[in-house]
């Protein structure tokens, strides 16, 4: 099982441009999100799934668009980047036992 | 809105130390977990505590949940340099979300 991948592993965007953070998991898993974390904050959540076509926001989901087509893929779109959204992108499954099982993050800078 | 205090923030100490994390609240919750983070990789679980009082150990750390289920402390001993990182506690409750802590960044030297 390659677990929760995420993709790109690195991205620079100008202000003002949109794109798309892909993850997956293989594990079945009905749960998804996608955590930011930044230096002294810690990891905050910015948008959740409890299964395909269910969505809800986390504490800062302002800026950002999720959706759930499949069980397996959860993307993450940033509508129109801002300096303030430069921060590492985690996405995460979990089973009912709430155990998160994180991907290796994105980095993202907005110049 | 539950918040998870962790304390300290950062440690710094030498291999062969021992030293002890704490992650408190005033919620209480249904189980906490502890996660270790390593630089430029994402969170991996160590354990999870579901009951007041339960201690679990995983080699040389640790863990303890709190009578009243609020608070937890990790706690390493003869530290090496392999457990340096980043330790985070999350806290689960009912259905909601998980609470994370900001997170106590641990560096063992040789």
């Amino acid at each position: 099982n390659a677990g929760v991948t995420q993709t790109p592993k690195f991205q620079v965007l100008k202000t003002g441009q949109s794109m798309t953070l892909q993850c997956a998991q293989d594990m079945n898993h009905e749960y998804m999100s996608w955590y930011r974390q930044d230096p002294g904050m810690g990891l905050r959540l910015i948008h959740y799934s409890v299964g395909a076509g269910i969505t809800d926001q986390g504490e800062v989901p302002n800026g950002y668009n999720v959706s759930r087509s499949t069980t397996e893929d959860f993307p993450l779109r940033l509508l129109s980047a801002a300096p303030s959204q430069t921060s590492v992108y985690f996405c995460a499954s979990s089973d009912r036992d709430r155990t998160e099982y994180f991907g290796p993050g994105t980095r993202l800078t907005v110049t | 809105t539950q918040l998870l205090e962790q304390s300290p923030q950062f440690l710094s100490i030498q291999e062969g130390e021992n030293l002890t994390v704490y992650c408190n609240s005033s919620s209480v919750f249904s189980s906490l977990q502890w996660y270790r983070q390593e630089p430029g990789e994402g969170p991996v679980l160590l354990v999870t505590v579901v009951t007041g009082g339960e201690v679990k150990k995983l080699k040389r750390l640790t863990f303890q949940f709190g009578d009243a289920r609020k608070d937890s402390s990790l706690h390493i001993t003869a530290a090496q340099p392999g457990d340096t990182g980043l330790y985070l506690c999350a806290g689960a409750s009912g259905y909601s979300t998980l609470t994370f802590g900001k997170g106590t960044m641990l560096l063992v030297s040789p």
